[in-house]
């Protein structure tokens, strides 16, 4: 069945080591996003792509990378340069263009220690 | 600044009755308003949305009221159920071909048997 999938679940890194999270989905979508959630927070924009091979930034993107080189995945990565990584890291993809509503991978908490 | 507020963090209800959560904005040019729940550790998942040009939109036991003078919109629920326990996440959107969401913080909700 389609869904957004994204592992691990859990992810354990030493401060200075960049980390790669995966986010895959079998939805046929063609844009994809990656948030950031700390606790109580809202859900912040990293990183957005609308088609392969096209990526922007969001409102906090430094320290974080990314790559959209198929349409069904959508790594991220968190490099060394990112101040305070650990986090609940969620993926979500959005069907078309006249669609608002975006749906959500299950998170991957991310600790740095 | 924050341009989308959800001003309670946490909500009780009894089982039964209505929850009412609210959210206010500031940017007048948002268009259209989504609501998602997020149980913890999971992903949010879409529950309801409503375009400016309405003021109610009704789902079953979900109604959301859109006031736009005074950029306001809330989110009712009832009756409310033990499985609507969850936090609740409002987002907007300025449509226009752009499709990114603004968060809010969200409100705990906790319902009581």
């Amino acid at each position: 069945d389609g869904g957004i999938t994204q592992s691990p679940k859990y992810l354990f890194r030493k401060e200075g080591q960049n980390v790669t999270l995966s986010c895959e989905q079998n939805l046929n979508h063609d844009a994809m996003y990656w948030y950031r959630q700390d606790p109580g927070q809202g859900l912040r924009l990293i990183y957005y792509s609308q088609i392969v091979n096209d990526f922007q930034k969001g409102d906090i993107a430094e320290g974080y990378s990314v790559s959209r080189e198929k349409k069904e995945s959508f790594p991220l990565t968190v490099t060394s340069a990112q101040k305070n990584p650990t986090a609940f890291y969620l993926c979500a993809s959005r069907p078309k263009r006249s669609s608002y509503e975006q749906y959500f991978g299950p998170g991957t908490r991310l600790t740095v220690t | 600044d924050q341009q989308v507020k959800q001003n309670s963090p946490s909500l009780s209800v009894q089982e039964g009755r209505i929850s009412i959560l609210n959210c206010d904005y500031t940017n007048s040019m948002f268009d259209y308003f989504l609501w998602y729940k997020k149980y913890p550790a999971e992903g949010p998942t879409f529950l309801i949305s409503i375009s400016s040009i309405k003021d109610k939109n009704e789902d079953g036991r979900f109604t959301v009221f859109l006031n736009k003078s005074a950029k306001h919109l809330s989110l009712h629920i009832v009756p409310s159920q033990p499985g609507d326990s969850a936090v609740y996440f409002c987002a907007a959107s300025p449509g226009a071909g752009s499709y990114q969401l603004t968060f809010g913080k969200g409100t705990k909700l906790s319902v009581i048997p």
